[in-house]
């Protein structure tokens, strides 16, 4: 069964620095999706892309993300300069209409 | 301001019951909705969805309940079985032009006891 793949599991930085994670949506699919849950709290929409430009995205998602898609399989959400409250996991999701996708998760660790 | 609130973070049943899992929802202009059911530290897992305009959806042992004047949906599962143990989340679509994202609720976790 196609699954959304997203890499590495878990990333341990230090405040301050830039993070970049990485997912391979499913081939098919044209909606692309970041999504994050902070321990005990609920998933929260970050961003969605569709045919290569930013679809929507939330009030989370401030001027330290970005998003890419830089070739054909992958979509990365990057962090410039990470904070403690960053600190999550983040979950990539693609669809195709109605059948939301979600990778496995990449937890980040802020230290 | 939660647009998808699950009420009850947990919920403990007997094998071989029935697990009723709720939801509510504030926005009229939700048009789909899902279940997932997550693990720790995986990601969350589609179970079931039902859109706007039916009122119930069955797949196995699971079955989506619709009230759309309640703004209200649950998750019927039965028999339950220790495997369903999870955090189990109600999320909708918020259909904004494009795509559109999902609102999530804050989950239920769903113990089984055998």
């Amino acid at each position: 069964e196609p699954e959304v793949t997203q890499t590495p599991s878990h990333q341990v930085t230090q405040m301050g620095q830039e993070v970049i994670l990485r997912c391979v949506p499913i081939s098919n699919h044209l909606y692309f999706y970041w999504y994050r849950q902070i321990l005990g709290q609920k998933v929260e929409f970050l961003v969605s892309f569709y045919n290569n430009e930013i679809s929507e995205k939330s009030e989370i998602f401030d001027d330290q993300f970005s998003v890419e898609r830089p070739d054909g399989s992958n979509f990365t959400l990057k962090i410039r300069s990470t904070k403690l409250e960053d600190s999550a996991m983040y979950f990539c999701a693609s669809t195709e209409n109605y059948g939301y996708t979600f990778g496995s998760g990449t937890r980040l660790t802020v230290v | 301001d939660q647009q998808v609130k699950q009420n009850s973070p947990s919920l403990s049943v007997q094998e071989g019951r029935i697990s009723i899992l709720n939801c509510d929802y504030t926005n009229s202009m939700f048009d789909y909705f899902l279940w997932y059911k997550k693990y720790p530290a995986e990601g969350p897992t589609f179970l079931i969805s039902i859109s706007s305009i039916k009122d119930k959806n069955e797949d196995g042992r699971f079955t989506v309940f619709l009230n759309k004047s309640a703004k209200h949906l649950s998750l019927h599962i039965v028999p339950s079985q220790p495997g369903d143990s999870a955090v189990y989340f109600c999320a909708a679509r918020n259909y904004g032009g494009s795509q559109g994202n999902l609102i999530f609720g804050k989950g239920t976790k769903l113990s089984v006891k055998p």
